[in-house]
């Protein structure tokens, strides 16, 4: 039992090229969210899934897209990577509410725009 | 305002101390409240959830004062091991988080 896995671990990339990070989650989760995190500001939402084949936009979705084709993988795309977008991105997953379920976070990846 | 604020620290104690953090919340509406560990470089992992009436797992002790809008982390007998950054978050629809930017505590021999 792997948890949430996120790959590529670390990737640099250069103005304008895209790339897509692949969250993977073997818990059967419903719910599955992507987070980025920059020094002194905490995690902030990107986006989110509640279900396979669903997506919707947290609080910073700007420059993402996301989409959710299985329900245990859930993809965060860069279509045209800024240096802004230099963070560390983290999945994670959780079961269903009504009550709350801890969510589980993968490794995070480390991407440098340049 | 930002809707969960932390004091960043750093918190340097040395090795048995209590030391107690506070975050502030500004959504009165909130229900769920969270305390989640993250050691440096690592994924955040969730330390305790904050009940209304309190709650106290070991040498943590997590508080509510909706009152107030605060919750609080206390830490007795603190370890080499309790170093890291401690985020608080509350929880919106869908289980989604809003995490405060964490409060770094360092504890020393």
């Amino acid at each position: 039992n792997a948890g949430v896995t996120q790959t590529p671990k670390f990737r640099v990339l250069k103005t304008g090229q895209s790339m897509t990070l692949l969250c993977a989650q073997d818990m059967n989760h419903e719910y599955m969210y992507w987070y980025r995190q920059d020094p002194g500001m905490g995690l902030r939402l990107i986006h989110y899934s509640v279900g396979e084949g669903t997506t919707a936009k947290g609080e910073v979705p700007d420059g993402y897209n996301v989409s959710r084709l299985k329900k245990q993988n859930f993809l965060l795309g860069l279509e045209s990577a800024a240096p802004s977008q230099t963070s560390v991105y983290f999945c994670a997953s959780s079961q269903n509410p009504p009550s709350y379920n801890e969510q589980f976070f993968g490794p995070g990846t480390r991407l440098t725009v340049l | 305002r930002k809707e969960v604020e932390q004091d960043p620290g750093p918190f340097n104690v040395p090795e048995g101390a209590t030391v107690a953090f506070n975050c502030t919340y500004s959504n009165s509406a909130s229900q769920s409240f969270f305390w989640y560990r993250q050691d440096c470089r690592k994924e955040p992992k969730l330390l305790m959830s904050v009940y209304s009436s309190g709650n106290e797992d070991g040498r943590f002790t997590a508080q509510l004062n909706r009152a107030s809008q605060y919750i609080s982390l206390l830490i007795r007998d603190s370890k080499l091991s309790d170093s890291a950054t401690y985020l608080c978050a509350l929880s919106g629809g869908y289980n989604k988080l809003i995490f405060g930017a964490g409060t770094r505590l360092a504890v020393h021999p």
